[in-house]
């Protein structure tokens, strides 16, 4: 497609439950970056994968979250056992390659919201 | 990659240019300089990147100095919709390390 797609738009779990976001990424771009943003403060990287192979995952916390990139399938980042803490946006983003000069699109974010 | 300094409001009028500077004086000679902004709680929507020389397109314009260590982003003609935080990025490869944005808030 011609735009990151990132499903659900919203969504809300209960703590202690598992929240499972999703991102396709523009056709052909190879890079697939994910994003958290806490009541619209700052930034944070998470993720980033070149196809499906972790390609920077420095930002990701070292429990509870996972993602993945398949081949022919949308990326997913999952949480398990969600804390309050995890109520953010989550950004998905994708480049057609590393490089300084190709351009990073994002989508337009799925909200998780934790009660 | 450089840090990045940028102010943190500012107001402009409709119809009016909106310059925006971003000084990044320890940019390397390979990063470039990107702006994204963010309108309310959307996606951040890129605007335009650069690594030396000005560029424009259909958004704005981006003004890089000589020595590279600031630029401006120039909105020509601001209007309402351009309210928003935006982000300027140095970057060389991999991820964007976003600051905190200016808030750009454009009045009637």
């Amino acid at each position: 497609g011609e735009e990151v797609a990132q499903t659900p738009k919203h969504l809300v779990r209960g703590e202690g439950q598992k929240a499972k976001l999703y991102c396709a990424p523009i056709k052909g771009h190879s890079y697939v970056f994910w994003y958290q943003q806490v009541l619209k403060n700052e930034f944070k990287f998470l993720i980033s994968f070149q196809n499906e192979n972790v390609f920077d995952e420095t930002g990701m916390p070292k429990e509870r979250f996972s993602a993945k990139c398949l081949p022919n399938s949308p990326c997913s980042l999952e949480i398990q056992a969600t804390k309050l803490e995890d109520s953010a946006v989550y950004f998905c983003a994708s480049s057609q390659s590393y490089r300084g000069e190709n351009t990073i699109y994002f989508g337009e974010g799925s909200w998780l919201t934790v009660v | 990659d450089a840090k990045t300094t940028q102010p943190t409001s500012m107001d402009c009028a409709e119809g009016r240019a909106a310059n925006l500077p971003c000084n990044h004086s320890t940019i390397s000679g390979n990063e470039y300089v990107y702006w994204y902004r963010q309108i309310h709680s959307q996606g951040p929507q890129y605007i335009i990147h650069g690594l030396k020389n000005n560029e424009t397109n259909e958004m704005a314009s981006l003004i890089i100095t000589e020595d590279r260590k600031s630029s401006t982003l120039i909105l020509p003609h601001a209007t309402l919709r351009d309210t928003a935080v935006y982000y300027c990025i140095p970057r060389t490869t991999d991820k964007l390390i976003f600051g905190t944005g200016t808030r750009l808030q454009v009045f009637p």
